[in-house]
């Protein structure tokens, strides 16, 4: 069964660095986003993706994220200069049609780890 | 007020157990509602779908109510195996919004 892949599965950081996070869609998908999940919190979006161009983003995601999609296959979220605040599950997802109806399938999501 | 609102629990019940968990939503223009479910420290992933006009799963159940902007979820001859985060999520547009999710863990 085809699956949203994610690597790496876990990723320490010093403060103040850049981190790219990286996602292999569903093949056959067209929409992409990228959520995160702080320890104990909910999961919360952060931007959909689709004909290369950001569809939605929310408040969290300001200037020291952004997305790219660098070739067919990958999906890719860059934070410029990471933050303690940072420190979170990253989960990617991808969706045929971008519909509300649609289901989003997840990857397995990064760790991200912010000394 | 959050946008979906879930009692955080966790509930503990026995095998064979019914359960229960509702959800509200403060959205109106809400359009699609989901369960999804999320083991420890793994990704969601998608239990359900729910519709107006409720609809079955197996052992699982869901009815939305409009009016009332509840979601609700029951789990029937509830099984090891269900312990696990239960996630009640709205969208209006492509986005996902997420409740905080409730524990649930079954007993011997």
């Amino acid at each position: 069964e085809p699956e949203v892949t994610q690597t790496p599965s876990h990723q320490v950081t010093q403060m103040g660095q850049e981190v790219i996070l990286r996602c292999v869609p569903i093949s056959n998908h067209l929409y992409f986003y990228w959520y995160r999940q702080i320890l104990g919190q909910k999961v919360e979006f952060l931007v959909s993706f689709y004909n290369n161009e950001i569809s939605e983003k929310s408040e969290i995601f300001d200037d020291q994220f952004s997305v790219e999609r660098p070739d067919g296959s990958n999906f890719t979220l860059k934070i410029r200069s990471t933050k303690l605040e940072d420190s979170a599950m990253y989960f990617c997802a991808s969706s045929e049609v971008g519909t509300s109806m649609d289901e989003q399938f997840f990857g397995p999501g990064t760790r991200l780890t912010v000394l | 007020r959050k946008e979906v609102e879930q009692d955080p629990g966790p509930f503990n019940v026995p095998e064979g157990a019914t359960v229960a968990f509702n959800c509200t939503y403060s959205n109106s223009a809400s359009q699609s509602f989901f369960w999804y479910r999320q083991d420890c420290r793994k990704e969601p992933k998608l239990l359900m779908s729910v519709y107006s006009s409720g609809n079955e799963d197996g052992r699982f159940t869901a009815q939305l109510n409009r009016a009332s902007q509840y979601i609700s979820l029951l789990i029937r001859d509830s099984k090891l195996s269900d312990s696990a985060t239960y996630l009640c999520v709205v969208s209006n547009t492509d986005k996902l919004i997420f409740g905080t999710g409730t524990r649930l863990q079954v007993f011997p």
